[in-house]
């Protein structure tokens, strides 16, 4: 099965721009999960979708971020407008509905930089 | 407040000796464990969890973890080290309750194995 994808890989942007994070789930996964990693920090949870409803945004640090899941199949995370502090790796994880203990599955990660 | 630990931001051992590297955590209830592995510009992978049952846990790679529930502790441990363990390591906790299970982790602990 193919995994969990995101795009783009790496995205570099000045501060004030607005950047859109996609993530592609894998197929069939209801539960899609957004983190964000800053540098030599550990990986934070940003929030959780259910299908296309969100289940819980406690960690997204403010509302210039703005996350949507259209359809309940690929997530997109946009930042506006970007500050520097928003550099980071974002990751994005599915796991399937049945379960508490499966496993996470992520993405390679969005390396966002902002200058 | 649920949290997770790694005291050590670097854990350097050579090849063929065995590996430990450190996880405790703080959580209400019972635990769910998780360790991942982050290569170079990938993603996170799963490597192991634990949820119920015996206290070692085997994974993938030859991994084990070990889960000391007086110690609050799920160390990471391999008998043979191998120079493409190289890599960084996390620990994980699930949060339950409500809908989310999300997962706490750790700052990483970077893996390196000398030849």
């Amino acid at each position: 099965e193919a995994g969990v994808t995101q795009f783009p890989s790496h995205s570099v942007i000045e501060k004030g721009q607005t950047v859109t994070l996609r993530c592609d789930p894998i197929s069939g996964h209801d539960n899609l999960y957004w983190y964000r990693r800053v540098m030599g920090k550990e990986i934070k949870f940003l929030l959780h979708f259910v299908k296309e409803s969100k289940q819980d945004e406690s960690g997204m640090p403010n509302n210039r971020f703005l996350a949507e899941r259209t359809g309940g199949t690929y997530s997109t995370l946009k930042v506006q407008p970007a500050e520097l502090e928003d550099s980071g790796v974002y990751f994005c994880a599915s796991r399937p509905s049945s379960g508490s203990g499966s496993p996470l599955h992520f993405g390679n990660g969005t390396r966002l930089t902002v200058t | 407040a649920q949290s997770v630990a790694q005291p050590e931001d670097q854990v350097n051992v050579a090849e063929g000796n065995p590996l430990t590297v450190k996880c405790t955590y703080s959580v209400s209830g019972n635990p769910y464990l998780f360790w991942y592995v982050q290569y170079p510009n990938r993603g996170l992978q799963f490597l192991l969890k634990y949820i119920t049952g015996d206290n070692l846990v085997k994974g993938s790679y030859g991994f084990e973890a070990e889960f000391n529930k007086s110690q609050t502790s799920f160390h990471l441990k391999k008998p043979s080290a191998l120079v493409s363990d190289s890599a960084l390591y996390f620990c994980a906790v699930r949060v339950l309750g409500g809908a989310t299970n999300k997962l706490i982790f750790g700052t990483g602990t970077l893996l390196a194995v000398q030849p």
